[in-house]
């Protein structure tokens, strides 16, 4: 099985930060990785497929890159909305998600 | 629009087993690309996936979870059906069901459903 990993576990980030979150894959997936946002009470939503492409009707802040085993979600100017938790997910074999990013109010 | 409901006992005993169906709209399983998975959020843990049938009709399951899962699905009906057998209270969680295009993420989701799992 594909095991992903993330970094940090939790961050505390003010609005207009700039915020990096890593995620590792333990072999390589190519491009086929993707994020979501989950805030408490509520399922979690879509925001890059694929690593690095822009779900619709996500907020361009939100971008994604890397591929093969590293790959990295950046919100460019946090917004009070974007306190959440952040969570990979692959799908080059079968599907395994990240343990979750959380990032709270500084 | 596309939506998903999921539906199901909220509170089973251990060693029962659960069957949870996910109904769906706006979308049809025998298009090409279209897959359902089924996921699962303990309470304050991280997601798990569970398991995924696309419109193929093939099956993927979690490794650490394969004895005690099937999936299904009723075209007809709209709707993918998950059993989980002999649960324990480790699995209680909110159930999630979501729809995926093959290469892409998990673009709809359901509201979840709390399982209980207790005597």
């Amino acid at each position: 099985d594909i095991q992903m990993t993330q970094s940090p576990s939790s961050l505390s980030a003010s609005v207009g930060d700039r915020v990096t979150i890593t995620c590792r894959a333990s072999q390589s997936i190519s491009s086929y990785l993707n994020w979501y946002q989950q805030k408490p009470g509520k399922a979690p939503k879509l925001l890059i497929y694929a690593a690095s492409s822009l779900q619709s009707g996500v907020p361009s802040r939100f971008s994604g890159s890397g591929s093969g085993t590293d790959f990295t979600l950046t919100i460019s100017s946090l917004q009070p909305e974007d306190f959440a938790t952040y969570y990979c997910q692959q799908s080059y074999s079968t599907r395994t998600f990240g343990p979750g990013t959380k990032v709270d109010i500084k | 629009q596309v939506t998903l409901r999921e539906s199901g006992p909220a509170l089973v005993k251990p060693t029962q087993t659960l069957t949870l169906t996910c109904t769906f709209s706006g979308f049809s399983l025998s298009t090409s690309g279209m897959c359902v998975s089924w996921i699962r959020q303990p309470p304050g843990k991280a997601l798990e996936w569970l398991a995924l049938i696309d419109w193929d009709d093939d099956k993927y399951y979690s490794t650490s979870l394969k004895t005690r899962l099937t999936i299904s699905k009723d075209t007809s009906k709209n709707q993918v059906v998950l059993t989980m057998t002999n649960m324990d209270p480790v699995d209680t969680a909110t159930y999630y069901c979501a729809r995926g295009v093959w290469g892409s993420g998990f673009d709809y989701w359901g509201q979840g459903t709390l399982v209980t799992v207790s005597s």
